[in-house]
């Protein structure tokens, strides 16, 4: 099992650019969970799929972020456009009910807006 | 779901064993204790969860109090591979399946 997959691990773009991060799951993971980490805020959940399902996307920063899950191997998070701010560490994890509730991270994505 | 508190920061030797102390005094009784650490520039990692009882697996132990009130994590030798944040979270089993995190335990190693 390869884990949670995520890409690209690094992006430094210019502001007012699109960003898109991708996730691929867990096979069989029925979860799919968007974090963000930054020193000054910690780790945020930003949105969570169930069954592809957008569940509760409550932590979403604004509008400029929006989050996909076209099928149950791919998801994407989307910044448009970006700012400075939106410099962070993104995670991406996943979680099936037969993994014994813990849930499995991505190695993560550093973005860097300029 | 429930506020935890852990201490900031703490030390311990390596090759002792780590206790990692959480208070989560309104714990409800559908809530679970939960576990993680990140190790610098990773993902979270799980660890362990327990509801009441106290459990154990190839990582670390959990110590629940009997009024669910706090809880003790235990690395039973510590390396330097230990050395990380780690997370206590509490989450209902059922209907909410968010994990919060909170500013957790940075935990040294010392050699």
């Amino acid at each position: 099992d390869a884990g949670v997959i995520q890409s690209p691990r690094h992006e430094v773009t210019e502001m007012g650019q699109e960003v898109t991060l991708r996730c691929k799951p867990i096979s069989g993971h029925d979860y799919l969970f968007w974090y963000r980490q930054t020193m000054m805020r910690g780790l945020e959940l930003l949105i969570y799929f169930n069954n592809n399902v957008p569940i509760d996307d409550s932590g979403m920063p604004e509008d400029r972020f929006s989050a996909k899950m076209p099928n149950a191997s791919f998801s994407t998070l989307k910044i448009q456009p970006s700012e400075p701010r939106d410099s962070a560490v993104y995670f991406c994890a996943s979680n099936g009910r037969a993994s014994g509730y813990g849930y499995t991270f991505g190695s993560g994505t550093r973005l860097t807006v300029v | 779901d429930a506020k935890t508190t852990q201490p900031p920061s703490m030390d311990c030797a390596e090759g002792r064993a780590a206790n990692l102390p959480c208070n989560h005094s309104t714990i409800s009784g559908n809530e679970y204790v939960y576990w993680y650490r990140q190790i610098h520039s990773q993902g979270p990692q799980y660890i362990i969860h327990g509801l009441k009882n106290n459990e154990t697996n190839e990582m670390a132990s959990l110590i629940i109090t009997e009024d669910r009130k706090s809880s003790t994590l235990i690395l039973p030798h510590a390396t330097l591979r230990d050395t990380a944040v780690y997370y206590c979270i509490v989450r209902a089993v059922f209907g909410n399946e968010k994990l919060t995190f909170g500013t957790g335990t940075r935990l040294t190693i010392i050699p």
